[in-house]
């Protein structure tokens, strides 16, 4: 079992709808990302949060340590939203990362 | 130019060829790591580097061999790859400390073993 599971793997959504990306995590972590790649590989980091929330435009990410879950959320969805979402996890101790496979969103116009 | 950079952007090899990736950051960091990503698996880290030193090697086959000549250059020479090894290749670099920081990441390099 992998220590960072996303739901949904695939997401399609019509233009403007909100969308809610969520990732459960299974070890201690001292921060986690939420990271977009669009087709032809590119990783951008969106946000690096260890608790509470964070706002960014139209991006919203929180994050519940207790409960070992954090979600992404799109507000106002744009066809140039679509691409992937991985969100990572770095462990409490030492320097290992721990990613999860990804969210595909695909937004229609 | 900014930010990390890697090449190639596309890399096909034979199981017999020895080549080597590479990775530049100019953003000042001293840290950088290496990713595998292979279609539908998660992010694999296969070796971190902080100030030119190797601290994490997660058990990678040693016909990967990483090389970091400087808190800015970091190689990856392939020699004898099996065709599961085709995957992209991400180069990321970060500050590194108590405190978590940001990983930026390269481009990629497309790698395909034939």
């Amino acid at each position: 079992k992998n220590e960072v599971e996303q739901s949904p793997q695939n997401l399609t959504a019509q233009e403007g709808e909100f969308i809610t990306i969520n990732c459960s995590y299974s070890v201690g972590i001292s921060a986690l990302h939420w990271l977009q790649q669009h087709p032809g590989g590119g990783i951008v980091s969106l946000f690096m949060l260890s608790s509470g929330k964070k706002k960014h435009g139209r991006l919203i990410a929180t994050i519940n340590i207790q409960e070992k879950h954090s979600s992404l959320h799109i507000t106002a969805s744009h066809p140039r939203d679509s691409a992937v979402y991985i969100c990572a996890v770095r462990a409490l101790t030492g320097n290992q990362f721990y990613f999860g496979t990804g969210t595909s969103l695909t937004v229609i116009p | 130019e900014t930010g990390v950079t890697q090449t190639p952007r596309h890399l096909v090899m034979g199981m017999t060829n020895k080549k080597s990736l590479k990775c530049e950051q100019h953003l000042g960091h001293n840290a950088m790591y290496w990713y595998k990503q292979s279609a539908k698996k998660p992010l694999e880290l296969m070796f971190v580097y902080n100030f030119k030193e190797q601290t994490e090697n997660n058990s990678v086959p040693s016909r990967f061999s990483p090389e970091c000549p400087n808190s800015s250059h970091l190689f990856l020479h392939l020699h004898t790859l099996q065709p599961e090894d085709s995957a992209l290749y991400l180069c990321a670099s970060s500050w590194t400390g108590t405190a978590p920081y940001e990983q930026y990441f390269g481009p990629g390099t497309r790698l395909t073993v034939t």
